[in-house]
């Protein structure tokens, strides 16, 4: 099992970033997924889940209305459509495979800042 | 949304000493937790889920019970490799919460 995201980077307040998740190894479409995140030196933080039964999203309080998680099964791959960005959405994300966030990719890094 | 309080925040420890690391639920979540190791710079790896199943290749040192609101994990005698951050994560409703993270450091 292969886990690799893209497209961190460096993004203004109110910026939007898409990241993806590209996966390997394992059959795509028929696992949930999942993203979480870790701010600069702190604590782990789960952000989104989607899973494959009717393709309900879940999100977290602080990112519920402004982060689309989303897949595209042809390409195995996960994204995490993230809009109005704030300073306090600095952090790696990482992306997992099952809800329950069995395996993690090794992240990448977004950074909120003017 | 549950809330979950995870102790000791850090703790020293020497090789070969037994630990325990607790989490609470600020309500139930059945056998809903999982338990994840962190070491600087990587991303996390899950040791065990339903509270108490080990993840495939995770040596047998370690272990996790509970259920409801009261949950541990425990290392039963600690090697190098095992220094690192600890977390928990309770999978039982969404939106799912981690654990304020438990950093256990060589005495």
């Amino acid at each position: 099992v292969q886990l690799l995201e893209s497209g961190g980077g460096l993004v203004q307040p109110g910026g939007s970033l898409r990241l993806s998740c590209a996966a390997s190894g394992f059959t795509f479409a028929d696992n949930d997924m999942s993203w979480a995140r870790q701010a600069p030196g702190k604590g782990l933080e789960w952000v989104s889940g989607l899973a494959v039964r009717g393709g309900t999203t879940f999100y977290a309080d602080s990112v519920r209305g402004r982060f689309t998680i989303s897949r595209d099964n042809s390409k195995n791959t996960l994204y995490l459509h993230m809009n109005s960005l704030r300073a306090e959405d600095t952090a790696v994300y990482y992306c997992a495979k099952g809800g329950w966030l069995e395996i993690w990719g090794p992240g990448t890094l977004v950074t909120v800042s003017s | 949304d549950i809330q979950m309080t995870q102790s000791p925040f850090s703790l020293s420890a020497s090789v070969g000493d037994r630990v325990t690391i607790t989490c609470r639920a600020s309500q139930g979540i059945r056998n809903g937790l999982g338990w994840y190791q962190q070491k600087p710079g990587k991303a996390p790896k899950r040791l065990m889920y339903a509270a108490s199943i080990l993840e495939s290749g995770v040596p047998s040192r370690f272990s996790g019970s509970g259920s409801g609101t009261e949950f541990t994990l425990t290392i039963s005698s600690l090697q190098p490799e095992d220094f690192a951050t600890y977390y928990c994560l309770q999978h039982n409703s969404h939106p799912y919460t981690f654990g304020q993270g438990t950093k256990l450091e060589i005495k």
